[in-house]
């Protein structure tokens, strides 16, 4: 079954360090996202990704935040110069078509701790 | 603005059981979709059952079925038979800009 994958599993970095997050989505799929999940609290949706463009951000995707498809698979999210509170796991998931009731799949989640 | 809110930060179940995990939103869109997600300790997210906002029949998915009242703006989530397996944070969404809740832990008991 096609799955969307992330890596690495776990990112340490340093605080003012620059860091790109990667996730390959499922091959058919057109539309693409990026969330986090600070330790025990919600998921909170940052990005979503169509046609090489941004669709929607949210207030959390600030300047810091960009993502980028530099190829026909990968979805990346980079960080520019992480701060303590970007520690956190960063979740890619990928859908067919975009709203609606089209299943969005998660990805296994990178977890980013800046220390 | 779209809100979800899940008032049960964490609930327990005795195994083969049944248990409901609530949910209410506000929206002030007429058509939008909901979503539970289960989020087991392996972490990755995994859709359990969803509804349109314009279907009146509730949604089934084996032992997983919802409790939609659009009126009252609630969507919680029924699970019978409860089965060790079904241990996890559980999440209510609300459409695709998937708007989520703060999610309920659920343990099941043996």
């Amino acid at each position: 079954e096609p799955e969307v994958t992330q890596t690495p599993s776990h990112q340490v970095t340093q605080m003012g360090q620059e860091v790109i997050l990667r996730c390959v989505p499922i091959s058919n799929h057109l539309y693409f996202y990026w969330y986090r999940q600070i330790l025990g609290q919600k998921v909170e949706f940052l990005v979503s990704f169509y046609n090489n463009e941004i669709s929607e951000k949210s207030e959390i995707f600030d300047d810091q935040f960009s993502v980028e498809r530099p190829d026909g698979s990968n979805f990346t999210l980079k960080i520019r110069s992480t701060k303590l509170e970007d520690s956190a796991m960063y979740f890619c998931a990928s859908s067919e078509f975009y709203r609606g009731d089209y299943e969005q799949y998660f990805g296994p989640g990178t977890r980013l701790t800046v220390t | 603005a779209q809100t979800v809110t899940q008032s049960q930060p964490e609930m327990s179940v005795q195994e083969a059981e049944t248990v409901t995990l609530s949910c209410t939103y506000d929206t002030s869109e007429s058509d939008y979709y909901l979503f539970w997600y289960k989020q087991p300790p392996s972490r990755q997210m995994i859709l359990v059952i969803r509804q349109e906002a314009y279907k009146q029949q509730n949604a089934t998915e084996n032992r997983f079925s919802v409790n939609f009242q659009k009126a009252a703006k609630s969507f919680s989530l029924k699970i019978s038979d409860s089965q060790l397996g079904d241990a996890a944070m559980y999440f209510c969404a609300l459409n695709n800009d998937m708007r989520f809740g703060a999610g309920t832990r659920l343990t099941v008991k043996p």
